[in-house]
């Protein structure tokens, strides 16, 4: 079955941790996304990927860093320097731009600092 | 600037009636698309629809259906015949040609709740 995958499920860190969020898809998709949902509000882009070896940051990318050595990983990393850090954090990716260019997405991350 | 409203917070309906959410977009392009994605308590958000600018036809798929108009800016979303499956939270999001990314500008979400 294609689609995406995201581990662990529920993450929990001490405060000054950093935490790395797996984010993998066999859709062959081109362009890969992480975003950042808080309760009550809609989702924020925090990096996106068009091609291996190249990402950009989205609105909110302060705190955060990625990498994308493979066309199917986009793995996400919370550093310390993030300072409410605690969300529920969503991968996705798409075909490249223009026709077909909706997103799916991957089942989540809940990420909580303690 | 950008941007995408659903001013519905939260919905709850009675099994069976029909409910609409509202969508409403800024966008300074001419081409651009809009979404409604659906999130169920289990978090992952499952893709519904996608309609670019140039295509106004309203569509149905089965108990969905959405009405396009740009005249409005709205991208309306109409559930008929409501079931329990359909409690979800709603989001519509919005990207722009214009950008060199389909980057999604989501709204709050609509929270509907259907009882039984």
């Amino acid at each position: 079955d294609g689609g995406i995958t995201q581990s662990p499920k529920y993450l929990f860190r001490k405060e000054g941790q950093n935490v790395t969020l797996s984010c993998e898809q066999n859709l062959n998709h081109d362009a890969m996304y992480w975003y950042r949902q808080d309760p009550g509000q809609g989702l924020r882009l925090i990096y996106y990927s068009q091609i291996v070896n190249d990402f950009q940051k989205g609105d909110i990318a302060e705190g955060y860093s990625v990498s994308r050595e493979k066309k199917e990983s986009f793995p996400l990393t919370v550093t310390s320097a993030q300072k409410n850090p605690t969300a529920f954090y969503l991968c996705a990716s798409s075909r490249a731009r223009g026709q077909d260019n909706e997103q799916f997405f991957g089942p989540g991350t809940r990420l909580t600092v303690l | 600037a950008q941007k995408v409203t659903q001013a519905q917070t939260e919905i709850s309906v009675v099994e069976k009636e029909d409910v609409t959410l509202d969508c409403v977009y800024e966008t300074r392009d001419t081409t651009y698309y809009l979404f409604w994605y659906k999130q169920p308590p289990s978090g992952e958000l499952v893709f519904l629809i996608r309609r670019n600018s140039f295509d106004e036809q309203n569509e149905i798929s089965g108990r969905y259906s959405w009405n396009f108009q740009k005249s409005t800016s709205s991208f309306n979303f109409t559930i008929t015949a409501s079931q329990v499956v359909d409690s979800a939270v709603y989001f519509c999001a919005l990207s722009e040609e214009s950008y060199n990314t389909d980057k999604l500008i989501f709204g709050t979400g609509t929270r509907l709740q259907v009882f039984p």
